[in-house]
């Protein structure tokens, strides 16, 4: 089953701080997220595993809660270049199930 | 440049043609993935490849033929497609398919294919 992704879209002003959240139905081992810009190729952020982690990434963190099944990406301090859509992608069991795509999270930056 | 290379970029076919979507992988990954990307929907897995093995069809219509010759290239054999069919159609590589969770997977552009 897919991840659900939250929000569907969102327009910041460059410099504002960003939030994508993603949750599952179900127990998960890992979030993927990927950054998609307009006619290129989906582009491998971060994985996080389960046991609650946090990861940072220049101003791009993301957090793990496996309790909740939910993970969240911050985008802090926002730039032009963050614009596109994120995806979230879950895997479940020990690694070995297939990872699962939500819906994404279009972000448009503006000067 | 992410290491996976997708030709064509772009394709208009007919219901009654047939064609070919080709992936390259320069990156010494063992697994291979065929995805479909509509608007408005998820990333949809079509075909997992591990070792020139196919380990993954996810129901796929039979109009849609994979083949895996080796561990760097992946072809999807196109034949009598619908129009639903239109799509971007993305390739992506991983060190191995048997742990998808652990493994960042590697995205090339796409073949954006529209079906008249």
């Amino acid at each position: 089953q897919q991840p659900v992704q939250s929000p569907q879209a969102v327009i910041l002003r460059e410099g504002e701080d960003a939030v994508i959240n993603c949750s599952s139905s179900k127990a998960l081992y890992s979030v993927h997220w990927y950054r998609q810009k307009h006619g290129e190729a989906p582009v491998f952020l971060m994985i996080l595993l389960k046991g609650g982690e946090q990861k940072g990434h220049d101003k791009i963190s993301a957090s793990f809660n496996e309790k909740k099944q939910q993970s969240s990406l911050y985008l802090t301090a926002s730039q032009l270049s963050y614009s596109g859509t994120y995806f979230c992608g879950t895997a479940g069991g020990f690694g070995n199930e297939k990872l699962t795509f939500g819906t994404g999270t279009r972000l448009t930056i503006i000067p | 440049e992410t290491g996976v290379t997708q030709t064509p970029r772009h394709l208009v076919m007919g219901m009654t043609n047939k064609k070919s979507l080709k992936c390259e992988q320069h990156l010494g990954h063992n697994a291979m993935y065929w995805y479909k990307q509509s608007a408005k929907k998820p990333l949809e897995l079509m075909f997992v490849y591990n070792f020139k093995e196919q380990t993954e069809n996810n129901s796929v219509p039979s109009r849609f033929s994979p083949e895996c010759p080796n561990s760097s290239h992946l072809f999807l054999h196109l034949h009598t497609l619908q129009p639903e069919d239109s799509a971007l159609y993305l390739c992506a590589s991983s060190h191995g398919a048997a742990r998808q969770g652990d493994q960042p997977q590697h995205f090339g552009d796409g073949t954006r294919l529209s079906i008249l």
